[in-house]
């Protein structure tokens, strides 16, 4: 069964601090994606990858940063944490030749 | 105006009952995707539409390309049924999702 695995479910991090979320996916796929998910906001996108150390900005990139050394493993940054950044983090990914997408079951962060 | 439109927003109903939700969008795209969203959850995708119509269990989604709006029906809906359900489109060779702001379901026992 194919697989998209965030490394954590739920984390609490303190303001300021540097913080790595980490998507992995047994697909063998081209795209990956994060998005962030608020309450009233719906899905925003932050960041995707189309290749190997490729990286777009999405919508909302402000206070994050994406690494991408091996296609399998897609990180999200968040430089120094703020309170603000307290959400439900979703990672996907895509073949390019298919339209299709898998999502990981999400991280939920929490910066106190 | 946003370019993907879902209805309604919000939907309660009785076990058993034929459930229908609705998603209308306003560019053209090469495909539709109907996605599952469990209380706390992960996101799960259940059809990835260009064209027709497609059957998985209970679950049909159809879309009709000329009028730009697709449906997902549930038949003999249970209350495990209940999650909200996103509509989202992708355009050409554009990576990026374009999401509908989602139905919030719920199925009484």
């Amino acid at each position: 069964d194919v697989k998209v695995t965030q490394s954590s479910r739920y984390l609490v991090k303190r303001t300021g601090e540097k913080v790595f979320l980490e998507c992995v996916q047994d697909m063998d796929h081209e795209n990956m994606f994060w998005y962030r998910q608020d309450p009233g906001l719906g899905l925003r996108l932050i960041y995707f990858s189309y290749d190997v150390k490729m990286k777009e900005k999405g919508d909302i990139p402000e206070g994050y940063s994406v690494s991408r050394e091996k296609k399998e493993r897609f990180s999200l940054i968040l430089e120094s944490a703020s309170t603000n950044q307290t959400s439900m983090y979703l990672c996907a990914s895509r073949s390019t030749g298919n339209y299709g997408y898998t999502f990981g079951s999400g991280t939920r962060l929490t910066v106190v | 105006k946003n370019e993907v439109e879902q209805s309604p927003q919000n939907l309660t109903a009785q076990e058993g009952e034929f459930i229908t939700i609705n998603c209308s969008y306003s560019v053209g795209i090469s495909a539709l995707h109907w996605l599952q969203q469990h209380p706390g959850g992960g996101i799960v995708s259940l059809f990835m539409l260009s064209s027709g119509k497609k059957k998985h269990g209970r679950l049909i989604a159809t879309i009709n390309i000329q009028e730009k709006h697709s449906s997902l029906h549930i038949t003999a809906s249970h209350p495990r049924d209940s999650a909200v359900y996103i509509c989202a489109v992708t355009l050409g060779s554009n990576y990026q999702l374009i999401w509908g702001a989602g139905t919030k379901l719920i199925i009484k026992p």
